[in-house]
């Protein structure tokens, strides 16, 4: 069975501190999918990356970067010089590849709040 | 594209009463899921469709809930009757192989059952 944790509840930065975000991941296949979303307040789920299990390039896009290490099973999310507008839920998510199973699962999710 | 579409936005209705909510999937997806966000439990998968069939139904949680998807392009999720504690957010997502499993979600449905 897939498992996604992620132990960080709630995090409170000041704008412009890097943050990163924890996730742990547990899966039997050898082959599947990591993501993680943006939830703002507004509650819609914002699509931010994907990785597949063969590529451990970290991933850069911006402000945000990506941190994907099998070793351990984790898949940080960091956000550099944090903004107000970065204040939202974050969820790290799997999904496996194997036979028929196509469904994401989800970590709890973490709440960061970036105060001016 | 326009995206995942669900509708109604917000839904409030009474204990007891039929509640049915609507899912456009996006073009030429062929895997549809329903998820359910609520505080205690987070976000949960409920049913999910590949090429119009239920595929794993194991997430919705009692006979009241039921899923359709007549077409490719159309989904319901019905819950009769309704429950207070049936009050979430119902997001309805779709998925494509051929786009190596990119999910994009919906707006969500937020319930509320009095």
């Amino acid at each position: 069975a897939q498992k996604v944790t992620q132990a960080q509840t709630e995090i409170s930065v000041v704008e412009k501190e890097d943050v990163t975000l924890d996730c742990v991941y547990e899966t039997r296949d050898t082959t599947y999918y990591l993501f993680w979303y943006k939830q703002p307040p507004s509650g819609e789920l914002v699509f931010l990356i994907r990785r597949n299990s063969f590529d451990e390039q970290n991933e850069i896009s911006g402000r945000y970067s990506w941190n994907f290490q099998k070793s351990t099973s984790s898949f940080n999310f960091t956000i550099t010089a944090s903004q107000v507008v970065d204040s939202a839920v974050y969820f790290c998510a799997l999904s496996e590849a194997r036979g028929s199973a196509r469904q994401l699962t989800f970590g709890s999710g973490t709440q960061l709040t970036v105060l001016p | 594209d326009a995206g995942v579409i669900q509708s109604p936005r917000h839904e409030v209705t009474e204990m007891g009463q039929e509640v049915t909510l609507r899912c456009k999937p996006i073009s030429g997806h062929d895997y549809l899921f329903w998820y359910r966000q609520t505080m205690m439990r987070g976000l949960e998968l409920l049913i999910y469709f590949n090429n119009n069939v239920p595929i794993d139904d194991s997430g919705m949680p009692e006979d009241r809930f039921s899923a359709k998807m007549p077409n490719a392009s159309f989904s319901t999720l019905k819950i009769q009757p309704s429950e207070p504690r049936d009050s979430a957010v119902y997001f309805c997502a779709s998925s494509s192989r051929q786009g190596s499993y990119g999910y994009t979600f919906g707006s969500g449905t937020r319930l509320t059952v009095v």
